[in-house]
């Protein structure tokens, strides 16, 4: 069975530094990797995912990915945070025949 | 594009009562729709899948006969908790898929938060 691992609950980062939120995952076969953000009370949103192709994929709001397959991760990155990026962040996979999989989410806090 | 709605955003009930939950697509027609519950700090679980005109895939543990599910059109779907209790209250969340294929991308609905009391 496929798994997402998102090893920090907490990230913290200074407004105008780059921004990691790490994602590491565990699929049989070729995985197909996504990004969303959750503001609160609100449902996810959409930010980039990976299906096959380039490894670093470009999304919305600045945001871009790196499919790295022998490290099996797919960590998510901005160049320059910003505080309105304040938010929960979830990386989730999904292989042929199974449904996606999330993982428990990485709330991250851009500092003033 | 690609916007998804729930109604309601919130709703208390008593115990033993039935609540439907709506997920439409707004601006496009999804062949599939899919259900996840959020509980607080921790991440969605799948409850089930729905094609449109189908009967819904359940995921393990889901009960189909408290949680039902109809996908009646490309654009509306519906959740009924029946019999409702307090373990039942929890963030509802729906999605929709344009294709229903794996790689294509799902578009989510604001939730709903449903209260039992």
């Amino acid at each position: 069975a496929q798994s997402v691992a998102q090893p920090e609950d907490q990230v913290n980062v200074a407004e105008g530094n780059p921004l990691t939120v790490k994602c590491t995952y565990s699929v049989s076969g070729n995985p197909y990797l996504f990004w969303y953000v959750q503001y609160p009370n609100r449902g996810l949103q959409f930010l980039l995912k990976y299906i096959t192709g380039d490894n670093l994929v470009k999304g919305s709001y600045g945001f871009e990915a790196e499919f790295n397959k022998s490290q099996t991760s797919f960590h998510l990155k901005k160049p320059s945070a910003l505080v309105s990026d304040s938010a929960l962040y979830f990386c989730a996979v999904s292989r042929v025949g199974t449904p996606l999989v999330f993982g428990k989410g990485t709330r991250l806090s851009v500092i003033a | 594009g690609a916007v998804v709605s729930q109604h309601p955003s919130r709703v208390i009930c008593k115990s033993g009562t039935s609540v439907k939950i709506e997920c439409r697509s707004l601006d496009f027609q999804a062949t599939t729709m899919f259900w996840y519950r959020q509980f607080p700090k921790q991440s969605l679980m799948l409850m089930a899948t729905s094609n449109e005109g189908s009967k819904a895939t359940y995921e393990q543990g889901v009960e189909k006969d408290k949680f039902l599910i109809n996908h009646a059109s490309l654009t509306l779907s519906t959740l009924t908790v029946t019999s409702a209790h307090p373990e039942d209250s929890s963030f509802y969340i729906c999605s929709a898929s344009k294709t229903g294929g794996i790689t294509d991308t799902q578009y989510f609905g604001p939730g709903t938060r449903l209260t039992v009391l």
